[in-house]
């Protein structure tokens, strides 16, 4: 089966980086990512990553090690609008099927 | 581009009924998907169907089922609904089906109390 790990939940400075971790254990690994969820809102993607490395896009980064099952979200110069619940998702295949399996989420509460 | 409808937004049902709930795509997406999330366990897939056809199914009982139509809206069926079935229901739309890019376009959700 998967398993996802990542902080319940996260206290950063406005102005200020914070990096979000997660880990995972999965077979048939294909993809993960990173959805960011407001409060009573629907979840929004942020980015994908499929191969190791960095992939930046404006302030948010997320980075993928697959031979560590290892990734971060990095959120540069927060904002108080970054306060949100952020989703790590890996998408795995067996048997021919595609399963997308979801982290249970880091709050993030970014204050003045 | 419209988003993701889905409706009901909020309903109330008793132990034991039954419930559907609807799902609009994105015009031109032909992957539906649907999840449950709850606060102890998180979002956990229940399945998603593309060109009306169940692609890929999360471990839930059989009491969930799902269908997809000609015009891509898709509904889910909760039969027998039990207490712990209470949570919010969320679909997504993805122009592709399964593993190619990951990006998917979530509804808003529709949140069932089961009493």
């Amino acid at each position: 089966g998967q398993n996802i790990d990542q902080p319940t939940e996260m206290t950063a400075t406005e102005g200020a980086i914070v990096q979000i971790n997660c880990t995972y254990q999965t077979s048939g690994f294909n993809g993960l990512f990173w959805y960011q969820q407001h409060a009573g809102e629907a979840p929004t993607f942020l980015s994908y990553n499929v191969l190791d490395g960095l992939e930046e896009k404006g302030r948010f980064s997320s980075f993928l090690s697959r031979s560590k099952g290892y990734s971060y979200l990095l959120l540069k110069e927060l904002q108080m609008k970054d306060s949100a619940s952020y989703l790590c998702a890996v998408g795995s295949t067996s048997g021919g099927s595609y399963i997308p399996t979801f982290g249970r989420g880091t709050s993030l509460i970014v204050h003045p | 581009k419209a988003g993701v409808t889905q409706t009901p937004r909020y309903l109330i049902k008793t132990r034991g009924q039954q419930v559907t709930l609807s799902c609009s795509p994105i015009s031109g997406h032909r992957s539906v998907s649907w999840y449950q999330q709850t606060p102890g366990q998180g979002l956990q897939f229940l399945f998603e169907y593309f060109s009306e056809t169940q692609r890929n199914k999360g471990n839930f009982p059989g009491r969930f089922s799902g269908r997809q139509f000609s015009n891509s809206r898709s509904e889910m069926n909760v039969s027998t609904l039990e207490l712990g079935d209470s949570a919010l229901y969320l679909c997504a739309s993805s122009p592709k089906t399964g593993r190619v890019t990951g990006e998917l376009f979530f509804g808003e959700g529709s949140r069932l109390t089961v009493l």
